[in-house]
């Protein structure tokens, strides 16, 4: 059981170049969600979606896109990457049936992107 | 909109010192409340969490009670450990919709033997 998995683990990018990161699970969760970490920001929500078939913006999704290929995997695309893309970015996910108050989000490990 | 107000960090303690790293939120609901580490290279993991008012999540000998009079949400343990240096953050989720998190900026805590 390898719960969130993230790729790649590192990036760096030119200005103007495109691509995607990939993030799978294994819990059978119903919703996931891709956050950006920032030094003195916390984590910020990009986009999530709530259940497979469906994506929706979070609090800065300008400059990224998303796909929810299947239940098991949300990709985060970058089309033309530009310096202030620079982050650590987060997949997470959740069971998202709405029978938990409070549910768990489960964290991958993290992909680290720079952008010259 | 939704926010959590979390302590400047780092927080610097030796070991066996009590803990404690302060949150505040605003929200229009009644949100849920919760504590998430980052250790060093990894993802966030959930450590305590809560519901209601004066629920108090515990784990790892880590405790947070919900304090609905005066929205807060702060973190205390009795005696860190070197183990416990990490990044911790405080976030709520609104119960009126989906469940997205809404994070603090965070609190590095550093223990030195």
């Amino acid at each position: 059981n390898a719960g969130v998995t993230q790729t790649p683990k590192f990036q760096v990018l030119k200005t103007g170049q495109s691509m995607t990161l990939q993030c799978a699970q294994d819990m059978n969760h119903n919703s996931m969600y891709w956050y950006r970490q920032d030094p003195g920001m916390g984590l910020r929500l990009i986009y999530y979606s709530a259940s497979e078939g469906t994506t929706d913006k979070g609090e800065v999704p300008n400059g990224y896109n998303v796909s929810r290929l299947n239940k098991r995997e949300f990709s985060l695309r970058l089309e033309s990457a530009a310096p202030s893309q620079t982050s650590v970015y987060f997949c997470a996910s959740s069971d998202g049936t709405g029978v938990t108050l409070a549910e768990e989000q489960f964290f991958g490990p993290g992909t680290r992107l720079t952008v010259l | 909109g939704d926010s959590v107000t979390q302590m400047e960090g780092p927080v610097t303690l030796s070991e066996e010192a009590f803990l404690t790293i302060n949150c505040t939120y605003t929200a229009t609901g009644y949100p849920s409340l919760f504590w998430y580490v980052q250790y060093p290279g990894e993802g966030l993991q959930l450590l305590l969490k809560a519901t209601k008012a004066d629920d108090k999540g515990s784990n790892k000998g880590f405790e947070a009670t919900y304090r609905k009079e005066t929205t807060s949400f702060h973190l205390e343990k009795g005696s860190v450990q070197v183990s416990d240096s990490a990044v911790y953050f405080c976030a709520l989720s609104d119960r009126a919709g989906f469940q997205k998190l809404v994070f603090g900026t965070g609190t590095r805590l550093l223990v030195s033997p």
